[in-house]
C-alpha cells in the first residue's frame, strides 16, 4: 500500500509558468516532508523540506506547501526554468524521526517547454 | 567535494553470482541506507545504518547483506544474484539525531543488471 502518493507521472509546463507539483500521503505519523530532485544519471538531491508545524516554506524559486487536514503537499517552481526538467520525488518522515527512512513517492518528471 | 562515492556505476552479473557495491562518505555521517529505484517503484529502502556496528533491515532486505565497520563505509552484499534484483542502486547518508531525518545525500547511482 502506497503510503506516499503522486499521482502525476510527467507533467509539462511552459518556460516562465509556474509549475505545482502535488503528493498525497496516508500516513498520519508522517509530519516531516522532503522534496527531492533527480537528474537523469545521478542520484537525488535535496531541493525543500517542511515540517508540520508550517504550512508553507519558501527558498528562492521553490515554494513548498503543506495541508495537514487534507495530507496533501505541493511543490511551486516559479517562475519554471529549462534547468527544472528533471525527476521530482517527494517523501516523508514520521515525527519521531528513526532510522527507518523516508518514505518515497514514485516521483514526477517534469518537463519545462521553451 | 567527495561527499557519497558508489562504485562501481555499471555492472551485469549472471545469476547467482555474488558481488558488493561499495559506498564511501566523507561527510562524518552516522547514518547510511542503501536504496534501490525500481521503474514506477519510486526509492525502496534495503537496509541501513545507524553507526559503526549497528545495521538493520529496510523495506526490502531479502537477498542483501551490509555491514558497518566504518563510519565512512557502507558496503551492500549480493550474495546470489537474481534477475529480479536489476535495478539502480543508491547508497545515502545523513547525519541522525534521533528526530526527524535530516536531509539524505545520495551517490550518483549503480546501475546493475543480472542476467
Amino acid at each position: 500500500d502506497q503510503q506516499v502518493k503522486q499521482n502525476s507521472p510527467s507533467l509539462s509546463v511552459q518556460e516562465g509558468r509556474i509549475s505545482i507539483l502535488n503528493c498525497d500521503y496516508t500516513n498520519s505519523m508522517f509530519d516531516y516532508f522532503l522534496w527531492y530532485k533527480k537528474y537523469p544519471a545521478e542520484g537525488p538531491t535535496f531541493l525543500i523540506s517542511i515540517s508540520s508545524i508550517k504550512d508553507k516554506n519558501e527558498d528562492g524559486r521553490f515554494t513548498v506547501f503543506l495541508n495537514k487536514s487534507a495530507k496533501h503537499l505541493s511543490l511551486h517552481i516559479v517562475p519554471s526554468q529549462p534547468g527544472d526538467s528533471a525527476v521530482y520525488f517527494c517523501a516523508a518522515s514520521p515525527s519521531g524521526g528513526g532510522a527507518d527512512g523516508l518514505t518515497f513517492g514514485k516521483g514526477t518528471h517534469l518537463i519545462i517547454q521553451p | 567535494n567527495a561527499g557519497v562515492t558508489q562504485t562501481p556505476k555499471f555492472q551485469v552479473l549472471k545469476t547467482g553470482q555474488s558481488m558488493t557495491l561499495q559506498c564511501a562518505q566523507d561527510m562524518n555521517h552516522e547514518y547510511m541506507s542503501w536504496y534501490r529505484q525500481d521503474p514506477g517503484m519510486g526509492l525502496r529502502l534495503i537496509h541501513y545504518s545507524v553507526g559503526a556496528g549497528i545495521t538493520d533491515q529496510g523495506e526490502v532486505p531479502n537477498g542483501y547483506n551490509v555491514s558497518r565497520s566504518t563510519t565512512e563505509d557502507f558496503p551492500l552484499r549480493l550474495l546470489s544474484a537474481a534477475p529480479s534484483q536489476t535495478s539502480v542502486y543508491f547508497c545515502a547518508s545523513s547525519h541522525y539525531s534521533g528526530g526527524p531525518n535530516e536531509k539524505l545525500f545520495f551517490g550518483s547511482g549503480t546501475q546493475l543488471s543480472v542476467l
